[in-house]
């Protein structure tokens, strides 16, 4: 258990510029979120998906933002056109659902800190 | 609409001693599930410990407990023998069913700061 690793941990951009992050969930974990989170807040739910099918998105994901898992492993987040509200930490996480209902906690990467200026 | 409430956004603690973590929460939802998160200042969430509303014992892993209170909406994280490694943010959330999308929402956290 390698644990959920992303890339980059840090990413400073301008205004305008797009960006993408990227995921790698535990190897035998099929569901995979995308959180938010700003300074002094808890994590808000952005995504998630179950293998490769993406199955909610939240209100907070505006349509320039866009996830895929395309081959049910990793995953990335790409903002376009970005706002200096888009600066935050995005985590990543994942757990394995069975067929019987049961799930695992959330596992949480380091995030990736995202600073637009 | 559910909602995690932590009231004390600064704790401390002395090394040794025990300290509870408030979290309160409000859902319409028969089945839910309640964890606590330790936020280290590298960022990574690291689950510590679940609670769920059928569960008919406190929840315990190690030197963590919940206090579940179902009537009160209570979900307190007791952290007993405190150590300076504990020194972090702790965050109280729930998900609401037990075959969610496993979304959970959330409190806004309480610093926690162990003193030698």
């Amino acid at each position: 258990d390698t644990g959920v690793s992303q890339d980059p941990r840090h990413k400073i951009t301008k205004r305008g510029q797009n960006v993408t992050f990227r995921c790698d969930p535990i190897s035998e974990h099929n569901r995979l979120y995308w959180y938010r989170q700003t300074l002094g807040q808890g994590p808000e739910f952005l995504t998630y998906f179950q293998n490769e099918a993406q199955l909610e998105k939240s209100r907070l994901l505006s349509d320039r933002f866009s996830a895929e898992r395309p081959k049910g492993s990793f995953s990335t987040l790409e903002i376009q056109r970005t706002e200096q509200g888009d600066s935050a930490m995005y985590l990543c996480a994942s757990s394995s659902h069975d067929i019987q209902g049961k799930a695992s906690p959330l596992h949480f990467g380091n995030g990736t800190r995202l600073t637009v200026t | 609409a559910q909602k995690i409430t932590q009231t004390q956004p600064g704790m401390f603690v002395q090394e040794k001693e025990a300290v509870t973590l408030d979290c309160t929460y409000d859902t319409s939802d028969p089945s839910y599930g309640l964890f606590w998160y330790k936020q280290p200042s590298s960022g990574e969430m690291i689950f510590l410990i679940y609670q769920g509303s059928y569960d008919q014992q406190n929840a315990t892993e190690g030197r963590y407990s919940l206090n579940f209170q179902k009537a009160r909406k209570s979900a307190n994280l007791v952290i007993s023998a405190s150590q300076l490694g504990d020194s972090a943010m702790y965050f109280c959330a729930m998900r609401e069913g037990m075959d969610s999308s496993y979304k959970l929402i959330f409190g806004s956290g309480t610093r926690l700061l162990v003193r030698p």
